[in-house]
């Protein structure tokens, strides 16, 4: 089994609202990764958990919270986001961090009103 | 020195055709070497993948030809169907970096 499940599937909030994606894989992996991904364009990279501990975090503002509760889940909480934030979030993981095959989830399409 | 360079943007190949994209990178230390297809609304799945110690590997239809030289590599669909229609993703990454670089992506169509 190579699934990675994501939900929800689509998510619409305001500039005010707090939300928060999940993802969950049962495949044993040890690492986890949110993408962004805009129309178009390929996936960009937003953080990366291996061993449940954050170990890449590229940048991405504040109002983008990660967080690993166990070696299954991922969630990324959202809160007072800009329009431009609207994109497909993509939630990966593999056997470990370094170069392994990463299996993607179908994304969470976030629009932002 | 992070770039994948990916062509073409688009292509459109006829039913039985072979579609062919290209992608070369600048990094010596990159070891891995992805092909992602994604359908719309869909994550990307890996399709293919290689490593520079060969110069080849086919799955079915799909092949990756390597040039560790000219720092390319591509992927070749032979007897392209229209059921692979999708935007494919080359990428490129380094032992324990854990970072994947893709390519900016070419939308395929395969015209019935």
């Amino acid at each position: 089994d190579t699934e990675v499940t994501q939900t929800p599937k689509h998510l619409v909030m305001g500039m005010t609202n707090k939300k928060s994606l999940k993802c969950e894989q049962h495949m044993g992996h040890r690492a986890m990764y949110w993408y962004k991904q805009k129309a178009k364009k390929p996936p960009e990279l937003m953080f990366v958990y291996s061993y449940e501990k954050l170990s890449i975090n590229e940048s991405v503002p504040s109002r983008f919270s990660p967080e690993c509760p166990n070696s299954s889940l991922l969630n990324l909480h959202l809160h007072a986001l800009q329009p431009e934030d609207s994109a497909l979030y993509l939630c990966a993981s593999s056997q470990a961090q370094g170069t392994d095959t990463q299996y993607f989830g179908p994304g969470t399409r976030l629009t932002v009103l | 020195q992070q770039q994948v360079k990916q062509s073409p943007q688009s292509l459109i190949v006829q039913k039985g055709g072979i579609s062919i994209i290209n992608c070369a990178y600048e990094n010596t230390a990159f070891d891995y070497f992805p092909w992602y297809q994604q359908f719309p609304g869909k994550g990307p799945a890996l399709l293919i993948a290689i490593r520079p110690d060969v110069s080849e590997k086919k799955e079915g239809r799909f092949t990756i030809s390597f040039n560790k030289s000219a720092k390319q590599f591509s992927l070749h669909i032979m007897d392209s169907q229209p059921g692979d229609s999708a935007t494919y993703f080359c990428a490129a990454s380094r032992e324990y970096g854990n970072k994947l670089v893709f390519g900016a992506g070419t939308i395929l169509r395969v015209k019935s």
